[in-house]
């Protein structure tokens, strides 16, 4: 079975403490590795795709890195406005559909 | 920016009543999806629809649920007789030819009393 699996549940941090997140899939025949940013009550927004080992992608304070078995979504110097649910997700092969981890839960306190 | 427009953002329905969510993907998206997202727990796949018709479905997408797209803009997720269990956020989503950029709505709150 797919399995997409998010470490820490949640994550306090000041501001400018900078720290990292993870998530280990077990998709078979993956294509792509999604990072979304959510905020409550509202829906996944698009950050990042990872599409091979060793790839890394940036946007601001953040960046993904990929290996064969995970990925980390490190947070640099962290703000306030950093604060949400990071959620990563994995498209099987056939039918494209995504399977979501249960997300990382992002507080940074100023 | 496109964006994946979905109408209304907040739904209350009696349950055994039908609902319909909808949903203006990006205009050149060839992909489309439904998602739930019960309050607290993971996104859940609902249904994908490519071509006119359904491509996958997975468990929870049982016989209560139907989805339409009945012109070149619209996609409406149907629930037949609303249970309580049903209550929570359901998410549009949409892509293009390629495997990037799932695009997600904002979400309609469906709460079934």
């Amino acid at each position: 079975e797919d399995q997409v699996t998010q470490s820490p549940e949640a994550l306090r941090l000041q501001e400018g403490e900078s720290s990292s997140l993870n998530c280990s899939y077990t998709v078979s025949g993956l294509r792509g590795l999604f990072w979304y940013r959510q905020d409550p009550g509202k829906g996944p927004e698009f950050l990042f795709t990872l599409y091979s080992a060793g790839e890394e992608k940036e946007k601001e304070r953040l960046k993904a890195t990929l290996t064969k078995k995970e990925s980390f979504l490190h947070i640099t110097a962290p703000k306030p406005e950093d604060s949400a649910t990071y959620l990563c997700a994995a498209p099987k092969a056939a039918g494209n559909k995504l399977t979501f981890g249960g997300g990382t839960r992002v507080l940074v306190k100023p | 920016e496109p964006e994946v427009t979905q109408t209304p953002s907040h739904q209350v329905t009696q349950m055994g009543q039908e609902v319909i969510l909808r949903c203006v993907p990006i205009s050149n998206h060839l992909y489309f999806y439904w998602y739930r997202q019960i309050l607290g727990q993971k996104v859940e796949f609902l249904v994908s629809f490519y071509n006119n018709e359904i491509s996958e479905k997975s468990e929870i997408f049982d016989d209560q649920f139907s989805v339409e797209r009945p012109d070149g803009s619209n996609f409406t997720l149907k629930i037949r007789s609303t249970k309580l269990e049903d209550s929570a956020m359901y998410f549009c989503a949409s892509r293009g030819d390629s495997n990037y950029g799932y695009t997600f709505g904002s979400g309609t709150r469906l709460t079934v009393v």
